[in-house]
């Protein structure tokens, strides 16, 4: 079926340091893909998404390019900040209207 | 504007007891999800609602799990007779229409405790 596999974690990071989350994913379409992020205290938000390959999403200083011929949409973003911190799903859908989401990688950036 | 609301946000329950979960989704979704998010885990997909009508309840785990949206804007997740292993997060999401692209939009969660 259709699977998102992320990086584990803890990750915890210095600010200003440069962060990746990798996130491979299987799917028999031609998927969507996403990234969630959920910061304590609060609920899931989108941060960015991608619909096509080489497409490339953005938000808030991240990215992730969309690549097909990797099954890939890694995570990254420049220099940290401790507001980063918080956990970061990796997410697909294809076709429809449901997510699958991978396990979530927790972040923590230090002052 | 509002985002989506969902109540309780914390719930105990004890083993056999059945509980009842709502959400409010954004005003004019015409889309609403559930899902089930274990500690440690990401969220698990468990029914989808276009309006009033249930197109999707593959991932309800079994027939102990309900939902309802019978005017086409709040939803309930009924649970009966509660067990451990349905301790988790139950989160709702909205989305305008429900299309494979369009961002969903999370609730705060249930927290769901079964002793």
């Amino acid at each position: 079926g259709d699977s998102v596999t992320q990086m584990e974690g803890p990750v915890t990071l210095s600010e200003e340091a440069f962060l990746t989350i990798n996130c491979t994913y299987t799917a028999t379409g031609y998927p969507s893909l996403f990234w969630y992020v959920q910061y304590p205290g609060e609920g899931l938000q989108l941060l960015l998404k991608a619909t096509k390959a080489d497409d490339k999403g953005s938000n808030k200083g991240f990215e992730a390019t969309y690549r097909k011929e990797t099954t890939s949409f890694h995570l990254e973003k420049g220099s940290v900040q401790v507001s980063d911190s918080a956990v970061y799903f990796c997410a697909l859908s294809v076709n429809d209207y449901k997510l699958s989401f991978g396990a979530g990688t927790t972040v923590t950036v230090r002052a | 504007g509002a985002g989506v609301s969902q109540s309780p946000r914390y719930k105990v329950a004890k083993r056999g007891q059945d509980v009842a979960l709502r959400c409010d989704p954004i005003s004019g979704h015409v889309s609403l999800f559930w899902y089930q998010q274990a500690l440690g885990q990401g969220p698990e997909f468990l029914t989808y609602f276009q309006n009033e009508a249930q197109l999707d309840k593959s991932g309800l785990p079994s027939d102990r799990f309900f939902a309802e949206r019978p005017e086409g804007s709040v939803s309930t997740l009924k649970i009966q007779r509660t067990q451990q292993e349905d301790s988790a997060v139950y989160l709702c999401a909205s989305s305008l229409a429900g299309q494979a692209q369009e961002t969903q939009y999370f609730g705060p969660g249930t927290r769901l405790l079964v002793l």
